[in-house]
């Protein structure tokens, strides 16, 4: 399948500071990233849907000027997650999206932030 | 919006047995449905997906089933092995929804 790579894997970084996390869709183009937050046993939370060039739409409840995602290209899309704070502590994942006829969604292996 | 419940959360087998979990969606426009395997600490993999136009597709020992008519999919390991042991999610993407919905997942045990 195809490959979808995040980075960085692990972060941990004080309170107050703010944290970039880069996506990317390594062999194909992806015209629609998803970024999700997984709590310890739950499912995934959808934060936010890009498209290359546009702004995000980000879901209801989230904060879009804590959460910055910009999708610059078809290969990359980042979160920086502003003025972390203990409670932003979570496992986050990014998805993308092919942009061929398949459509079908691939998962990056997720960054384990934690905020001191 | 659309609702997706799976069923059941946790489910424990011995190996070589098989494994069913099943997923029931509430929208009919529905027509996109896969499964993603998520080990701990990993992100997601895709491991099988069904689209509308297909009741059935098998890929070595796993299987989906979808019935439009219930609304419903699941998914079929067969031969299990400890190698199996994860979270399973199931997805659904409405026809012109850009995002999936998952279900809340299903903790699989295969014991040796």
């Amino acid at each position: 399948g195809a490959v979808v790579s995040q980075h960085p894997s692990r972060v941990i970084c004080k309170s107050g500071t703010s944290v970039k996390i880069e996506c990317r869709s390594l062999d194909f183009q992806a015209t629609t990233m998803f970024w999700y937050r997984q709590f310890p046993k739950q499912s995934l939370m959808l934060m936010a849907t890009s498209n290359e060039g546009s702004k995000a739409t980000y879901e209801q409840g989230v904060e879009k000027d804590k959460f910055l995602i910009n999708h610059a290209s078809l290969t990359l899309s980042t979160l920086t997650v502003t003025s972390a704070h203990p409670e932003d502590s979570s496992f986050y994942i990014c998805s993308a999206r092919s942009s061929g006829t398949t459509d079908t969604q691939y998962f990056g292996p997720g960054t384990r932030l934690t905020v001191l | 919006g659309e609702n997706v419940e799976q069923h059941p959360s946790t489910l424990s087998v011995q190996e070589g047995d098989s494994a069913v979990i099943k997923c029931t969606y509430s929208d009919s426009a529905s027509n996109y449905f896969p499964w993603y395997k998520q080990e701990l600490g990993k992100g997601p993999q895709l491991i099988i997906d069904i689209r509308s136009n297909v009741g059935e597709k098998k890929d070595q020992r796993i299987a989906v089933t979808l019935n439009k008519t219930a609304k419903h999919f699941s998914l079929h390991i067969t031969e299990t092995q400890p190698e199996d042991s994860a979270v399973y999610f199931c997805a659904v993407r409405e026809g012109s929804a850009r995002q999936l919905t998952f279900g809340s997942g299903t903790q699989l045990t295969v014991l040796p």
